[in-house]
């Protein structure tokens, strides 16, 4: 099993620029999560979904769009990228009262 | 919402000691679970406690649940450097996502 998958590792975005930061899991979980993480901040949950068609906001959502079209795939999108977006960005899934895995992280800089 | 404090922000220990790390809940506390990120990699699951007092070893990990003080400590024995790294706890409320501290950076010297 390859667990949770992010793609890309890395990415540079000029301001304005829009992207998907992709995420893939194939433990048939229902739940999938995005995070980011910056300095001093921890984790932060920006959109989560309980199952394919659901989605729902987080603390830090705006600027983000998700979608849940299958139990595998869960994008982030940045509409229209931002400095204040510059951060690690994670992927997690989950089964309900399980423990979450974890993608390996999307780092991302935007100038 | 549900707040985590983890204290202390940052440890660094010298190898073979042991050390201690706390997390406290601002509300009841349903599922804690720790995790442990070596510096800039992803997160990796070390232990779940769900019952009030219960007690879980990893390794020479060892995390403990109090229901009453809306506490988790996590307690490491005889520190080695493989250990260093960031700690987070997360919980959540029923089926709601984790919610995490802002975690315990550790430092282990020789």
């Amino acid at each position: 099993n390859a667990g949770v998958t992010q793609t890309p590792k890395f990415q540079v975005l000029k301001t304005g620029q829009s992207m998907t930061l992709q995420c893939a899991q194939d433990m048939n979980h229902e739940y999938m999560s995005w995070y980011r993480q910056d300095p001093g901040m921890g984790l932060r949950l920006i959109h989560y979904s309980v199952g394919a068609g659901i989605t729902d906001q987080g603390e830090v959502p705006n600027g983000y769009n998700v979608s849940r079209s299958t139990t595998e795939d869960f994008p982030l999108r940045l509409l229209s990228a931002a400095p204040s977006q510059t951060s690690v960005y994670f992927c997690a899934s989950t089964r309900p009262r399980k423990g979450y895995t974890f993608g390996s992280g999307t780092r991302l800089t935007v100038v | 919402s549900q707040e985590l404090e983890q204290s202390p922000q940052s440890l660094i220990v010298q190898e073979g000691k042991n050390l201690t790390i706390n997390c406290t809940s601002s509300k009841t506390l349903y599922g804690l679970y720790w995790y442990k990120q070596k510096y800039g990699e992803g997160l990796i699951f070390l232990m779940m406690l769900q019952k009030g007092g219960e007690e879980k070893s990893h390794e020479k990990i060892t995390a403990k649940l109090d229901e009453k003080k809306q506490q988790s400590s996590l307690h490491i024995t005889a520190s080695q450097p493989s250990h260093a790294g960031i700690y987070l706890c997360g919980v959540n409320s029923g089926n709601t996502p984790l919610v995490f501290g802002k975690g315990t950076r550790l430092s282990v010297i020789a």
